[in-house]
């Protein structure tokens, strides 16, 4: 089984504060890290697809950057907005056409 | 837009019924999945499907089968429905295109009684 790994679980923010996700996945048969975003009563959407080591993306306040050698990625939210309540999936793919999430990270944003 | 359409939102089967989950994508993708998520556990695959024809089992493949006869449509099969496979599940498309994202269904509610 290959294992990603999202910490924290869970994660209470008031509106305006900055926070970051971190996400861990096996070095080996990379070939991509998405990340999702999931809102109650609604599908996956992504956010981000990150394929080469030291890469870095932005979207408006949401950035993420990826370390491929020793297999982590951070998602960064920049003054967090209630808006942006939602799970964080990311999603280790692989060169046999799997693809594993882990468990995601629950935000809650206070407004 | 993209679609990705599972056959129902909600679904509710007795315990020992044999259980159709359909997953049709407009896309011309040629990898589904399947997964289950649980509180806690996020999303765990099932199986997937890279070509017509062609299956991989996932984590947790047990008690469930899958069947892909069109580029476009994926099936997830519970043999026999019990009440542990009560949850959400989420079917997925992705093209060959290794840079480029996955497309979700608006996921599957099943509860086994």
């Amino acid at each position: 089984i290959l294992n990603v790994e999202q910490s924290p679980q869970s994660l209470h923010v008031q509106e305006g504060d900055s926070t970051n996700f971190t996400c861990s996945f096996p070095s080996s048969n990379f070939y991509a890290l998405h990340w999702y975003r999931w809102e109650t009563a609604k599908s996956p959407e992504a956010l981000f697809v990150m394929t080469l080591n030291g890469d870095e993306k932005k979207k408006g306040r949401i950035s993420a950057t990826l370390n491929t050698k020793e297999g982590y990625s951070y998602l960064y939210i920049k003054g967090s907005q209630p808006e942006d309540s939602a799970t964080y999936l990311c999603a280790f793919f692989t060169n046999n056409n799997d693809m594993r999430f882990g468990a995601g990270t629950r935000l809650t944003v206070k407004p | 837009d993209v679609k990705v359409t599972q056959s129902s939102r909600y679904l509710v089967k007795r315990t020992g019924e044999k259980v159709f989950l359909e997953c049709v994508q407009d896309m011309d993708h040629e990898n589904m999945f399947w997964y289950r998520q649980d509180p806690g556990l996020g999303l765990r695959l099932i199986y997937f499907s890279y070509d017509v024809k062609m299956k991989e089992k996932g984590d947790i493949p047990e008690g469930y089968s899958v069947s892909r006869e069109k580029k476009e449509r994926f099936s997830l099969i519970l043999e026999s429905a019990s009440t542990n496979q009560t949850s959400m599940y989420l079917c997925a498309a992705k093209g060959v295109i290794w840079n480029t994202e996955a497309f979700f269904g608006q996921g599957t509610r099943l509860t086994v009684v």
